[in-house]
């Protein structure tokens, strides 16, 4: 299984645009990248997911440069809401009986300041 | 439409006794699986149920065991806890084929071992 490694935290202030890059340098050709957003005491959240290139969606943006060895989510004007761990993940999402082998790192703690 | 659906919230057990959690998934999810986070760390997975059979295991010990019911809910049993066993308990539901939206998290059980 591919593992990833991203910052422990990062800071920001509201209304900023903030990038978490995850670097996953053995990724395989199956292999999706997904991210994860959990605030403390609940589940983590799918924020989204991509294989290549750029995916958008209303929450926010991933960039997958041709290599795929790395990734970098998006978070377009950031509010204080948005302090949370985010998580990068890798595995093989063509079939979704093995996603119980995805492996959360510790993530990264975003905090968005005033 | 609910979301997984975890019970109890908390609970408080002495060490050596035995836990049940229980877990209902989204609707139209038909596979389980069980996470342990440790404070500050990222979800560990323990193991997975489809089709009301354990189909993938995490580095967990037997003392941990599982059941999927026919309407797709689940259990997950600790027996002979220990003080480590206190973590928060996080269930997950997602499709075995045909990937969507990933994992679908409940708020979890926080289980305390005195």
């Amino acid at each position: 299984l591919a593992k990833t490694t991203q910052p422990i935290s990062m800071d920001s202030y509201e209304g900023q645009e903030v990038n978490i890059t995850c670097s996953h340098n053995n990724i395989a050709t199956n292999d999706y990248i997904t991210w994860y957003q959990q605030f403390p005491s609940q589940g983590p959240r799918f924020i989204i997911q991509g294989y290549k290139t750029k995916v958008t969606n209303e929450v926010a943006s991933l960039f997958i440069p041709a290599d795929r060895k790395s990734s970098t989510l998006s978070l377009p004007r950031v509010s204080l809401s948005d302090t949370a761990v985010y998580y990068c993940l890798v595995g093989d999402m063509t079939n979704g009986g093995s996603q119980g082998n995805l492996i959360f790192g510790k993530g990264t703690k975003l905090s968005v300041k005033p | 439409d609910a979301g997984v659906t975890q019970s109890p919230t908390h609970l408080i057990k002495t060490r050596g006794q035995q836990v049940t959690l229980r877990c209902s998934p989204k609707s139209g999810h038909d596979t389980v699986s069980w996470y342990q986070q440790a404070l500050g760390q990222g979800p560990q997975f323990i193991f997975q149920y489809y089709e009301e059979e354990e189909r993938q295991r995490g580095n967990f010990p037997d003392r941990f065991s599982g059941h999927q019911f026919p309407n797709y809910s689940s259990e997950l049993n600790v027996n002979a806890l220990l003080l480590g066993d206190s973590a928060l308990y996080l269930c997950a539901s997602s499709l075995a084929f045909g990937f969507t939206d990933g994992y679908t998290f409940g708020s979890g059980t926080r289980l305390t071992v005195v």
